[in-house]
C-alpha cells in the first residue's frame, strides 16, 4: 500500500530547513479541511484550507497536500523560521454547510536557529 | 479593526460556583462556537450557533449553558454541574462556510 507521513505530536527543525506536518482525518465524507497556527497562550489563526475535489494547494511558504485515497492531509513549510513555531492543527468539517469543525491533536513545531 | 473578543482573558472559580464567560464578535458572522482546550490536546466542541436564537450542543456540552441573543454575542455559562472545568476556553465564528475565526481565550482555574 502507499506509505503516507505518521502524525508526530512533536516536530524539530533547523531555522531554513522545510518542515512537514501530517495529520489522519477520520471521516470519508469530510470536504473541507484546514490547517490552523496556534502560537502559546492564544487562539488559533487560519492558515490555509483545502475543499476535498483538489489534491494540492499553495500559499505563501506553505502547501497543503490532500490525500483521500488514505484520509491524510499534510502541511509543508518552506524555509522554516523561528516564528513558525507553534502548535499546528488540521481540522475537518464533515458537514460543510454547518461550518463545525473536528480537530486533530496536533503538532508542535519547534524551530531551532 | 473587526474581531472576536473574549473576556476575561484569565477568571478564577471556587467550586460550586457558577462563572459566565464573553464572546462579542463585530464580524457580521452568522454561525459562532465554543471550543475547550485541554493542555497538549486538540480543541473539542461544546456549543454551537448557526444563527440568533438557535444553538445546538457538541460533543461536550453537559454542565455548560449558552445563549444566542444577538447576532454578535454568544456567552458561555460553566455550571457547578462541569465537574472538570478548568481548561482553556476559545471562541469561535465564521460565516456559514469557511474558516473560523477565534477569540484570544478565557482561561479558567477551579481553585
Amino acid at each position: 500500500g502507499e506509505s503516507v507521513g505518521l502524525h508526530l505530536p512533536t516536530l524539530s527543525v533547523q531555522e531554513g530547513d522545510n518542515s512537514i506536518i501530517n495529520c489522519a482525518y477520520s471521516n470519508s465524507a469530510s470536504d473541507y479541511f484546514i490547517w490552523y497556527k496556534q502560537e502559546s497562550g492564544k487562539g488559533p489563526q487560519f492558515i490555509i484550507d483545502i475543499r476535498s475535489n483538489m489534491d494540492k494547494r499553495q500559499g505563501q511558504r506553505v502547501t497543503v497536500l490532500l490525500n483521500k485515497t488514505v484520509k491524510h492531509l499534510s502541511l509543508q513549510i518552506a524555509a522554516t523560521q523561528p516564528g513558525d513555531s507553534a502548535v499546528y492543527f488540521c481540522a475537518e468539517n464533515i458537514d460543510t454547510n454547518a461550518g463545525k469543525s473536528t480537530f486533530g491533536d496536533g503538532t508542535t513545531l519547534t524551530v531551532k536557529p | 479593526d473587526g474581531g472576536i473578543t473574549q473576556s476575561p482573558k484569565y477568571l478564577f472559580r471556587k467550586e460550586g460556583q457558577n462563572v459566565t464567560l464573553s464572546c462579542e464578535q463585530n464580524l457580521n458572522h452568522d454561525a459562532m462556537y465554543w471550543y475547550r482546550q485541554d493542555p497538549g490536546q486538540g480543541l473539542r466542541l461544546i456549543y454551537y450557533s448557526q444563527i440568533v436564537n438557535d444553538f445546538q450542543k457538541g460533543d461536550i456540552a453537559e454542565g455548560y449553558s449558552v445563549s444566542r441573543e444577538k447576532k454578535e454575542s454568544f456567552p458561555l455559562t460553566v455550571t457547578s454541574a462541569q465537574k472538570n472545568p478548568t481548561a482553556f476556553y476559545l471562541c469561535a465564528s465564521s460565516f456559514f462556510t469557511g474558516e473560523l475565526f477565534f477569540g484570544e481565550g478565557s482561561r479558567l482555574t477551579v481553585l
